[in-house]
Order: structure tokens, then sequence, then C-alpha cells
């Protein structure tokens, strides 16, 4: 149990364009999600908290305008970088946690983006 | 504020030996605490966490960790390492009531055969 997966897991595109993420639970439904970027050789630094049926909350310093977050399901979020430059170019990976059981957190495999 | 520190970025361990990867937390309650591991890659998987109860606690593939209150210390044990335990280990606390994870640096595990 607890499956989360990412799609795609790679992708790569040309400065200006925007590409977009998904993020699914599998076998369980998630009320809360959690998109993550890594850069190479580092943490996680975690970018919003999305939670269905309402707005993402953004860390600080996360564009809101760069980084758009959709959790129109139950078991689907989505996150969507807008005019992607180079520098966005990084290891997208979320996470979701059960209803009622909100502190564990089950990942997906991640999605890596290269901005060209 | 809540912090985690893992004191060890690279530890190279040979096959068979055993292993400690520690972790320090700065948290004023009792804290939730993970360890995740994550090979090149990939995403995270979930080895254990700490809640309440018994302080030595079991995960999958073999390791275990001990939560010390009076060191702060989330330390994760495996008797016998195997050349597929390389991979890079992520210590965790959650943060308050946001449910939000609160990472520390990471250690990256060798293994020598």
């Amino acid at each position: 149990g607890a499956v989360v997966s990412q799609h795609p897991s790679w992708v790569i595109c040309k400065s200006g364009t925007s590409v977009k993420i998904e993020c699914r639970s599998l076998d369980f439904q998630a009320t809360t999600m959690f998109w993550y970027r890594q850069f190479p050789k580092q943490s996680l630094m975690l970018m919003a908290t999305s939670n269905e049926g309402s707005k993402a909350t953004y860390e600080q310093g996360v564009e809101k305008d760069k980084f758009l977050i959709n959790h129109a399901s139950l078991t689907l979020s989505t996150l969507t970088v807008t005019s992607a430059h180079p520098e966005d170019s990084s290891f997208y990976i979320c996470s979701a946690s059960y209803p009622g059981r909100k502190e564990t957190q089950y990942f997906g495999p991640g999605t890596r983006l290269l901005v060209l | 504020a809540q912090s985690v520190t893992q004191p060890d970025i690279h530890i190279t361990v040979s096959e068979g030996a055993s292993l400690e990867l520690r972790c320090n937390y700065s948290y004023g309650a009792t804290p939730y605490l993970f360890w995740y591991v994550q090979s090149p890659g990939q995403g995270l998987q979930l080895l254990l966490k700490y809640f309440s109860g018994d302080t030595l606690v079991q995960g999958i593939k073999g390791f275990e960790a001990e939560f010390k209150r009076s060191q702060s210390s989330f330390n994760l044990r495996k008797p016998s390492v195997h050349w597929s335990d390389a991979a890079e280990y992520f210590c965790a606390v959650v943060r308050g009531a946001t449910n939000k994870l609160i990472f520390g640096t990471g250690t990256l595990l060798a293994v020598q055969p």
C-alpha cells in the first residue's frame, strides 16, 4: 500500500515553455500532497503543500505564479512550471499522506526536469 | 526553530560490517522522527518512524533506530550491511501541526566489497 506515482519521470523542454508534472496516489486517497525540489547532492526543499479542493500553501521564497499547483481530486495533484528557464532544472518530488495519518508522507519516484 | 543535523556527509563501510548513521534533532516537544532512503535518481522510501512508545524501532531491510531523548538523537543502525544498501539516507522530523517534514542534509553511504 501507499504507492505514489509521478509522471513523467523525466522531461526536457525549451526555455519559455511550461511543463506539467502529475502526482498520483494509487491505492489511497490523499487530502494532502507535498511538492519538493532537490538540487544535485542536496536535501529536499519543500516548495508547497497541496490540499484537495483549496489553494496550495507555498513556502517562503517560492513563486506562486511560477509553480502552479492544482489538487483537483483526492488522488491527483499537478505542478506546472510556467515559462521554464534553465535555473528551474531540478529533481521534483511529490509526497502524499493518508487522511487522519498526515504525519507520515509517502514519496513518488520523482521527475527530473531539464530546461534547455 | 526545529532542525535536523546529520553530521556525516559521506560514510564508507565494508560489506558485512555494521552501520550507524547519526541524526540529531532540535525540537521542543516529543518529535515524530523518520528515516528515509533514496537510491540514485529515485524518490524516497520510508525505512522507519518513531512517534512514541518503545524507543527502539524496527524498520524495513533490517534497519533499526533508537530514540534517545537525553541526547536528542535518532541514530539508524544495521548489523550487517549489504552492497544494495548503498544510497543516500535522510533523517527527518515533522514540524508541529503543519505535518511538514524537515530533512537533514543526508548521509551518502558507500559499500565496499
